[in-house]
């Protein structure tokens, strides 16, 4: 069964350095990779996403992931972090023998910038 | 161009009743999916809706059902509410299997 592990609840950054949040996967066949943000309130906003290709993927806000297969890794990562940057964040994998967009999420990490 | 859009943003309902939620995909996008959000459980997968078929249904019980119509719109009904269905329902559409899905701002959805 296809899983996602986000070993980080909170994540604390001061602005401007850099700033990971991590997540690994589980998944048989090759893994489709998403990062998702939220902000109080609302929705998921959509970030990047890892299909095939480039390990390095560059995504909104500034935000770029690392695929890496041999340690069933993708981590967020962004080289200067901004106050603004202060959200939930969900590593998501699709699950390919569930249909289109069944999506399968990690608990989550809280990113917190401190001025 | 449009996100999606879900209706209402929140709602308030006694435990027994019934609560419909209602999702407009992106245009253009035939897939739409549904997903509970709770501090306990986290996102949870309830279904997911293509050119009106329910493709995939998560571990749920019967009061949850939805419907997908011809324009791609789609409702979620939860029946019988119970005190743990309070949740952010949120709801998601993609244009094909390798594309990210959208989601929307979400029904906060409160049983009392």
């Amino acid at each position: 069964a296809q899983s996602v592990a986000q070993p980080e609840d909170q994540v604390n950054v001061a602005e401007g350095n850099p700033l990971t949040v991590k997540c690994t996967y589980s998944v048989s066949g090759n893994p489709y990779l998403f990062w998702y943000v939220q902000y109080p309130n609302r929705g998921l906003q959509f970030l990047l996403k890892y299909i095939t290709g480039d390990n390095l993927v560059k995504g909104s806000y500034g935000f770029e992931a690392e695929f890496n297969k041999s340690q069933t890794s993708f981590h967020l990562k962004k080289p200067s972090a901004l106050v603004s940057d202060s959200a939930l964040y969900f590593c998501a994998v699709r699950d390919l023998g569930g249909g289109y967009n069944k999506l399968i999420f990690g608990a989550g990490t809280r990113l917190a910038v401190h001025p | 161009k449009a996100g999606v859009t879900q209706t209402p943003r929140y709602l308030i309902k006694t435990r027994g009743q019934q609560v419909t939620l209602s999702c407009s995909p992106i245009s253009g996008h035939r897939s739409v999916s549904w997903y509970q959000q709770t501090p306990g459980q986290g996102l949870q997968f309830l279904f997911e809706y293509f050119s009106e078929t329910q493709r995939n249904k998560g571990n749920f019980p019967g009061r949850f059902s939805g419907r997908q119509f011809s324009n791609s719109r789609s409702e979620m009904n939860v029946s019988t509410l119970e005190l743990g269905d309070s949740a952010l329902y949120l709801c998601a559409s993609s244009r094909t299997e390798n594309t990210e899905a959208f989601f929307g701002q979400g029904t906060r959805l409160t049983v009392v």
